[in-house]
């Protein structure tokens, strides 16, 4: 089982619409969580910091349940500009500091 | 906000060369960063991580004598890939971390794209 698993999409979504991503982690030692969004051919870019009383920051929402071990990323009103890949990070410090990336959810808003 | 600068942002050469890259905390320490590469439409791998200091921790299946990471100051990493061949044409980016701003995520640098023909 991989150590932070994604669905690769791609969600193919109109604009204006709800869409949401999970992200799944095996160590339950895992102790903090971030979605990032990567454009294509450039390097990912921190969008928002996942906290266990879920936090939200304009459009996008991001929740983390810990008994069942996913965080999950809601992005509501869908704009053009959000078509991009979502990564989640699970950060270890079991033994050694790790900051692991799932394979990422493509999305792409429809005009 | 924390700014990693790395570079070459692109390099092309041939097979049996070597290519270094640099990855450059600006503003802030880093007395770790990471390295990742990536393959096209697949996820960031961890392939090492660079402490300030001492040697690299490398991850399962990579190469560290191929794969060569000197952090020898706060601010600077650098890997360099020796003996380049074409299978080695990737992505590649680090990341660092502000620690006075840690629950902000690690700063990514801008990526480097090798390609080895």
């Amino acid at each position: 089982r991989k150590e932070v698993e994604q669905d690769p999409g791609p969600f193919n979504v109109p604009e204006g619409a709800t869409v949401a991503f999970n992200c799944t982690y095996s160590n339950s030692a895992s102790q903090s969580f971030f979605w990032y969004r990567q454009d294509c051919r450039k390097e990912p870019k921190l969008l928002m910091s996942v906290y266990s009383s879920g936090n939200e920051d304009g459009r996008f929402t991001a929740q983390l349940n810990r008994a069942s071990q996913y965080i999950s990323l809601l992005i509501r009103d869908s704009k053009l500009s959000d078509s991009a890949t979502y990564l989640c990070v699970v950060v270890t410090t079991s033994g050694t500091y790790k900051y692991i990336f799932g394979t990422g959810t493509r999305l792409k808003v429809l005009a | 906000g924390a700014v990693v600068s790395q570079h070459p942002s692109r390099v092309i050469c041939k097979s049996g060369t070597s290519v270094k890259i640099e990855c450059r905390s600006l503003d802030f320490q880093a007395t770790t960063m990471f390295w990742y590469r990536q393959f096209p439409k697949k996820s960031l791998m961890l392939m090492a991580t660079s402490n300030e200091g001492s040697k690299a921790t490398y991850e399962q299946g990579v190469e560290k004598d191929k794969f060569l990471i000197n952090h020898a100051s706060l601010t600077l990493s650098t890997l360099t890939v020796t003996s380049a061949h074409p299978e080695d044409s990737s992505f590649y980016i680090c990341s660092a971390r502000d620690r006075e701003q840690a629950s902000y995520g690690y700063t990514f640098g801008s990526g480097t794209r090798l390609t080895v023909v």
